[in-house]
């Protein structure tokens, strides 16, 4: 069954500190991975798209890492800012399909 | 362009009632697709058009639910005789099937409260 599992399911960090959130599937065939970001009551907005090839992607204070061989994702956030507040959540296309498959996302809160 | 738009954004109605939600893809993306989210929960797929044509329905779309997009560019989502399992955040997404990796664009989304 293709799953995506994240954790923590929650998060609280100070301003300035740095996190990693983590991400595990069981997708195939495996297309690509994207980091969302969600703010309360918004739709999700892309952070990083990786494909099978890359493992590490930068966006801002946002790096994306992946490791295709064990399946696992992570999204670090340096610097953490109040507006990094937000559900992130870790998607995998598979491939030829245009369904996205969703993990249920880790909860961030960064606290002044 | 300013991206998805959905409408309302939000619904509050009684159980048994109907209820209509409007998406506005980005111009000239060819799919479609809707989604229902519930709170602490990652987004699951409804359903997908490409163009006019409707090519996908998840299970989770039930006979209560129906969707359009009469003429390839906005689309409609109605649940009729809405139940309060429906309470949830329903978003849209839009891509290019052209583009590169496809990426999907989301709403703000809708959220219903079934009372």
């Amino acid at each position: 069954k293709n799953q995506v599992e994240q954790s923590p399911q929650s998060l609280i960090i100070l301003e300035g500190k740095n996190c990693t959130l983590q991400c595990n599937y069981t997708v195939s065939p495996f297309s690509n991975l994207r980091w969302y970001k969600q703010d309360t009551g918004r739709g999700p907005v892309s952070l990083t798209i990786m494909t099978f090839s890359e493992n590490t992607k930068s966006n801002g204070r946002y790096t994306a890492t992946l490791d295709a061989d064990t399946k696992q994702s992570s999204l670090h956030i340096t610097a953490s800012q109040l507006s990094d507040s937000a559900s992130y959540i870790c998607v995998v296309r598979s491939g030829g399909y245009n369904k996205l498959i969703f993990g249920a996302g880790t909860r961030l809160a960064v606290h002044p | 362009d300013t991206g998805v738009s959905q409408d309302p954004r939000h619904k509050i109605t009684k159980r048994g009632q109907n209820v209509t939600f409007r998406c506005d893809p980005i111009s000239e993306h060819n799919r479609l697709y809707w989604y229902r989210q519930t709170l602490g929960q990652g987004p699951e797929f409804l359903t997908y058009f490409q163009n006019e044509a409707q090519l996908e329905k998840s299970r989770l779309l039930s006979d209560r639910f129906s969707a359009e997009r009469p003429k390839g560019s906005f689309s409609t989502l109605e649940i009729q005789r809405t139940e309060q399992g429906d309470s949830a955040m329903y978003l849209c997404a839009s891509s290019d099937s052209l583009a590169e990796n496809n990426e999907q664009f989301f709403g703000p989304g809708t959220r219903l409260t079934v009372l």
